[in-house]
């Protein structure tokens, strides 16, 4: 398996200008998560998802951002407009959730915002 | 709210002994662990459940302390290897929310 894929790998982009980072879990997993870390923050859960619905979305951090998964395959996290605040590394991370529980990791998209 | 990891950072030399801390204010389900290195994501070491359980991987273990809301990572005979930033994730009944505690910075030298 490929496992977690997140693109792009890097993004920098000017305040203002909207940003869309994708996710494709791994096959057969039912929940997916999208995570930002930073240094003050640590890692946060941003918002996730089972079986492609979105559960529970309080991390987000305001209208700025929003999540889709419309299909078990593909998940989208767009920030409109972006902020130079929003810089961070985001992850996306998927499970199998009700078996092991654990959480595979993506690689991240470190974005930068100018 | 944030587990709270202990101690922030520690310095080992090769061969010896850490024990990383995980505590919560609340009633605990399980307890994650995960090892991240500089650049990369977080890689799963290993899940406890409710039940006060205890749990091997090589060289690292951990136990949890239900009652007392307190997980600990135990990695003996460092190596070289196990260098990086250790996190504990802790869910409540009832839910696939991971919270995540700040981490414990582990830097093995030779």
């Amino acid at each position: 398996d490929a496992g977690v894929i997140q693109s792009p790998r890097h993004e920098v982009t000017e305040m203002g200008q909207e940003v869309t980072l994708r996710c494709k879990p791994i096959s057969g997993h039912n929940s997916l998560f999208w995570y930002r870390q930073t240094m003050m923050r640590g890692l946060e859960l941003l918002i996730y998802f089972n079986n492609n619905v979105p559960i529970d979305d309080s991390g987000m951090p305001e209208d700025r951002f929003s999540a889709k998964m419309p299909n078990a395959s593909f998940s989208t996290l767009k920030i409109q407009p972006s902020e130079p605040r929003d810089s961070a590394v985001y992850f996306c991370a998927s499970s199998l959730e009700g078996q092991t529980n654990e959480q595979f990791f993506g690689p991240g998209t470190r974005l930068t915002v100018l | 709210q944030q587990p709270v990891q202990s101690p922030q950072a520690v310095i080992l030399r090769e061969g010896e002994d850490a024990v990383i801390n995980c505590s919560s204010s609340k009633a605990l389900y399980s307890v994650h662990w995960y090892r991240q290195k500089h650049g990369e994501a977080p890689i799963f070491l290993m899940i406890l459940l409710k039940g006060g359980e205890q749990k091997g991987h090589d060289k690292i273990s951990a136990s949890f302390n239900e009652k007392k809301q307190q997980s600990s990572l135990y990695l003996t005979a460092s190596q070289l290897s196990y260098s990086g930033t250790y996190f504990c994730g802790t869910r409540v009944t009832g839910g696939f929310k991971t919270i995540f505690g700040a981490g414990t910075r582990l830097f093995v030298k030779a």
